[in-house]
């Protein structure tokens, strides 16, 4: 069954603001993964974290590796109307496991 | 240096058809991974291969479905009997190696319409 959860499940934002969302999950994950999916593509990869604490910037976006190492959230600054898209995170219990995938946000950006 | 490369891009089968969908990783990737993405939902794992060799298939349904990743040439997903629940978009990602640093890139996928 399903093992990340993501929150929000969506979100309409404005063009220039800030984003924040996160995921959790009841199970200790080794690694935490950020995707981003265009319609009709496949995941692109935007930050990976190894390491409880670890905070990783790409750009305008920034993603943590929670402490408790059950949870991840990604921060998009200024957002612009190319950040429309569904953010997945994603994870790993060791480093040689399948990555398992959340649900996924929905993010529109309003111009 | 050419991405993932799935095809065919669109695959359109009647009921009781076999589908196969094709797989061919990034140049030196010896790691492939199939996932399947309903309509509104991530991605959920199926099958993880090694060059000739199923690690995991935890994911597959027991029946209708197999996996292979031949010594020469691409990954093949192969649905039997295709159902219209089967309609979705098939995922498939390569990596060089297991372990950190080594991340899986994706194809743009292959989304199978059983009619």
């Amino acid at each position: 069954g399903q093992q990340l959860n993501q929150s929000p499940q969506s979100m309409f934002i404005q063009e220039g603001e800030d984003v924040s969302m996160n995921c959790t999950s009841s199970s200790i994950f080794n690694t935490w993964l950020w995707y981003k999916q265009d319609p009709g593509e496949g995941p692109v990869l935007l930050i990976a974290l190894y390491k409880a604490g670890e905070l990783t910037s790409n750009g305008r976006l920034t993603a943590q590796f929670g402490i408790t190492r059950k949870d991840s959230f990604l921060n998009i600054s200024a957002s612009i109307p190319s950040d429309v898209g569904i953010y997945f995170c994603a994870g790993r219990k060791t480093s040689y496991d399948k990555v398992i995938f959340g649900p996924g946000t929905s993010l529109s950006v309003i111009p | 240096n050419a991405g993932v490369m799935q095809n065919p891009r669109h695959l359109v089968r009647r009921r009781g058809q076999e589908a196969r969908l094709r797989c061919s990783p990034m140049k030196g990737h010896s790691h492939v991974y199939w996932y399947r993405q309903l309509p509104e939902e991530g991605l959920k794992f199926m099958v993880y291969l090694q060059k000739e060799n199923i690690i995991d298939e935890s994911g597959m349904p027991k029946e209708r479905f197999s996996a292979e990743f031949p010594k020469e040439g691409p990954s093949i997903l192969r649905i039997q009997q295709v159902v219209r629940g089967d309609s979705a978009a098939y995922f498939c990602a390569s990596s060089a190696q297991l372990g950190q640093n080594t991340e899986a890139f994706f194809g743009q996928g292959t989304r199978l319409t059983v009619v």
